[in-house]
């Protein structure tokens, strides 16, 4: 089955870096998800990651290791509208695909001035 | 920018009466999903749709809920008998693919409150 961590609160300076990192276990690795969650509203798409390494978006990265069962997403130069939650995810779906997305329980980011 | 619609907003009803949560799925997309959040926990998968039939379902999707395409723009779930429990925000979410690696795309939310 899966199994997804990642810490439950954080706490950052506006204009600072933070990262939040994310462990998984799965039966079969089909990419990681990074999405973001305002409080009472949707999860939005922030990055997907399926090789190992580091992709960059703008402010926000997303890191991963397979043989490590790891990733991160890296937020620089942080503003306070970053404060949200931010889901890591994992898909599980049957073997034509179907999008069955596991979700890590979100890591609630405060930012404070 | 295209986007998924749901309504209500937000539904308070009574233990044991039908609820109907409606989605319109971004116009291109052919795969449709539910997902629900209780407050204050994870979002979790109910059930993946597509050429009109249901894909896969999780172990929550029990048999008071069901999901309908009625026509080509709208999509539902409906919620039999609802209890307690099913007190959630309920998102709808589409897919141009079905694939694991695809971007799922979500409505903003119906917040169901059973009394």
């Amino acid at each position: 089955g899966q199994n997804i961590d990642q810490p439950t609160e954080m706490t950052a300076t506006e204009g600072a870096i933070v990262q939040i990192n994310c462990t998984y276990q799965t039966s079969g690795f089909n990419g990681l998800f990074w999405y973001q969650q305002h409080a009472g509203e949707a999860p939005t798409f922030l990055s997907y990651n399926v090789l190992d390494g580091l992709e960059e978006k703008g402010r926000f990265s997303s890191f991963l290791s397979r043989s490590k069962g790891y990733s991160y997403l890296l937020l620089k130069e942080l503003q306070m509208k970053d404060s949200a939650s931010y889901l890591c995810a994992v898909p599980k779906g049957l073997s034509g695909g179907y999008n069955k997305l596991i979700f890590g329980a979100g890591t609630r980011l405060a930012v404070h001035p | 920018e295209p986007e998924v619609t749901q309504t209500p907003s937000h539904q308070v009803t009574q233990m044991g009466q039908e609820v109907i949560l409606r989605c319109v799925p971004i116009s291109n997309h052919l795969y449709f999903y539910w997902y629900r959040q209780i407050l204050g926990q994870k979002v979790e998968f109910l059930v993946s749709f597509y050429n009109n039939e249901i894909s896969e379902k999780s172990e929550i999707f029990d048999d008071q809920f069901s999901v309908e395409r009625p026509d080509g723009s709208n999509f539902t779930l409906k919620i039999r008998s609802t209890k307690l429990e099913d007190s959630a925000m309920y998102f709808c979410a589409s897919s141009e693919s079905g694939r694991n690696t695809g971007e799922l795309f979500f409505g903003e939310g119906s917040r169901l409150t059973v009394l």
